[in-house]
């Protein structure tokens, strides 16, 4: 069954570093977002993808922030300058389509930690 | 706004126990409903949906039935099992155009042998 990768799986910097999480959506998906989990609390949405741009994305996707899908299969996320808050698990999902019926698939997720 | 409350853990059960996680949604329109697990060390995995009202998602033995009169997703399984000691994370996807979903802060069950 396809599946989301994402990588690393561990993810270790210093605050101020610059960070890009890498994710492959499941191949004929059209939709991608990031969501992040902090240690012990609820995932949160970050922002979602659509047609090579930022269809929606939430406060805490600040200037800080980047996505990019670079070539087609891969669809990464940049922090520029990390922060201890940035410590968290971070989940990429894609979907194939925007109706009712489908599902989004989430993969493994990153674990970044901010020294 | 939308949002997705659920009961506060963790849980403990025996093995076999009976088990239910309440979860209640707010939201505008007819959002998909949605059980998400997360065993330890791992990522998320959908275990079960409703997409409209009076839908039973079921997997795993698990199932969960789309209230809308009272607004609520609860998770029930007859029988739990050690394996099944995961968080649960009750969540919603409005029907909007870009669908982000929208999760509760999460029920972490332990089952006791």
């Amino acid at each position: 069954e396809p599946e989301v990768t994402q990588t690393p799986s561990h993810q270790v910097t210093q605050m101020g570093q610059e960070v890009i999480l890498r994710c492959v959506p499941i191949s004929n998906h059209l939709y991608f977002y990031w969501y992040r989990q902090i240690l012990g609390q609820k995932v949160e949405f970050l922002v979602s993808f659509y047609n090579n741009e930022i269809s929606e994305k939430s406060e805490i996707f600040d200037d800080q922030f980047s996505v990019e899908r670079p070539d087609g299969s891969n669809f990464t996320l940049k922090i520029r300058s990390t922060k201890l808050e940035d410590s968290a698990m971070y989940f990429c999902a894609s979907r194939e389509r925007l109706v009712v019926q489908e599902t989004q698939y989430f993969g493994p997720g990153t674990r970044l930690l901010v020294l | 706004g939308n949002s997705v409350t659920q009961m506060e853990g963790p849980v403990t059960l025996s093995e076999e126990a009976f088990l239910t996680i309440n979860c209640t949604y707010t939201a505008t329109g007819y959002p998909s409903l949605f059980w998400y697990v997360q065993y330890p060390g791992e990522g998320l995995q959908l275990l079960l949906k409703a997409t409209k009202a009076d839908d039973k998602g079921s997997n795993k033995g698990f199932e969960a039935t789309y209230r809308k009169e009272t607004t609520s997703f609860h998770l029930e399984k007859g029988s739990v099992q050690v394996s099944d000691s995961a968080v649960y994370f009750c969540a919603l996807s409005p029907l909007n155009r870009d669908d982000k979903i929208i999760f509760g802060k999460g029920t972490r069950l332990h089952i006791l042998p």
